[in-house]
């Protein structure tokens, strides 16, 4: 199982809602990522969790909140957001680098729309 | 900032016909990476080039590497209407704990006209 799971594929909230963005993945990666994505741009990593636990966050607002309850999932909780906050956030997980590098696995992405 | 830039930005050629899209990078590289992207959807690894290689083949796909001048290309042969898409290069930087970033070009849309 090659697949990269993220839940909900779209999502409208109001700027004072609070939701979750949901990733999932079964291939036993260590690493794991969230990205934002403007239209006609490319990736802006977020954040990146390693072994369950945070290891870089791009000096990400802090309306933004990940979570990495276990090693096959990832959340990304939301609150308090802007209208210029709408994007397609993408998951992504990678096997553990070492001296060797790999690919990262992407989900289809979140459509968030803030109202 | 991102460290890659590719060009074409847009690139609209006829079914059959070959697609180069090219990507400079600015600093020493391990590896670069190109991956594709279907409108509004995830990224999809297409291949993984190593700095010690020079070139790398994947079914139509042709990655070539010139780390002397920070560049690669990517080949398109034979395309299709479904290679319709955005394809974005990228290099990696090492992580603590084994974790990588990736940091994307531009980007390249892509366009195969039937």
């Amino acid at each position: 199982d090659t697949e990269v799971t993220q839940t909900p594929k779209h999502l409208v909230m109001g700027m004072t809602n609070k939701k979750s963005l949901k990733c999932e993945q079964h291939m036993g990666h260590r690493a794991m990522y969230w990205y934002k994505q403007k239209a006609k741009k490319p990736p802006e990593l977020m954040f990146v969790y390693s072994y369950e636990k945070l290891s870089i966050n791009e000096s990400v607002p802090s309306r933004f909140s990940p979570e990495c309850p276990n090693s096959s999932l990832l959340n990304l909780h939301l609150h308090a957001l802007q209208p210029e906050d709408s994007a397609l956030y993408l998951c992504a997980s990678s096997q553990q680098a070492g001296i060797h590098y790999y690919e990262q696995y992407f989900g289809p992405g979140t459509r968030l729309t803030v109202t | 900032s991102q460290q890659g830039e590719e060009d074409p930005q847009a690139l609209s050629i006829q079914e059959g016909e070959n697609a180069t899209m090219n990507c400079s990078y600015k600093t020493s590289i391990n590896n670069l990476q190109w991956y594709r992207q279907n409108s509004g959807r995830g990224l999809v690894h297409l291949i993984l080039i190593r700095s010690n290689e020079r070139e790398k083949h994947s079914g139509r796909l042709r990655v070539t590497l010139d780390t002397s001048k920070k560049s690669s290309s990517l080949l398109i042969t034979a395309s299709r209407a479904a290679d319709t898409a955005s394809y974005f290069c990228a290099t990696v930087r090492p992580l603590i704990q084994g974790a990588q970033k990736l940091v994307f070009g531009q980007g390249t849309r892509l366009t195969i006209n039937p």
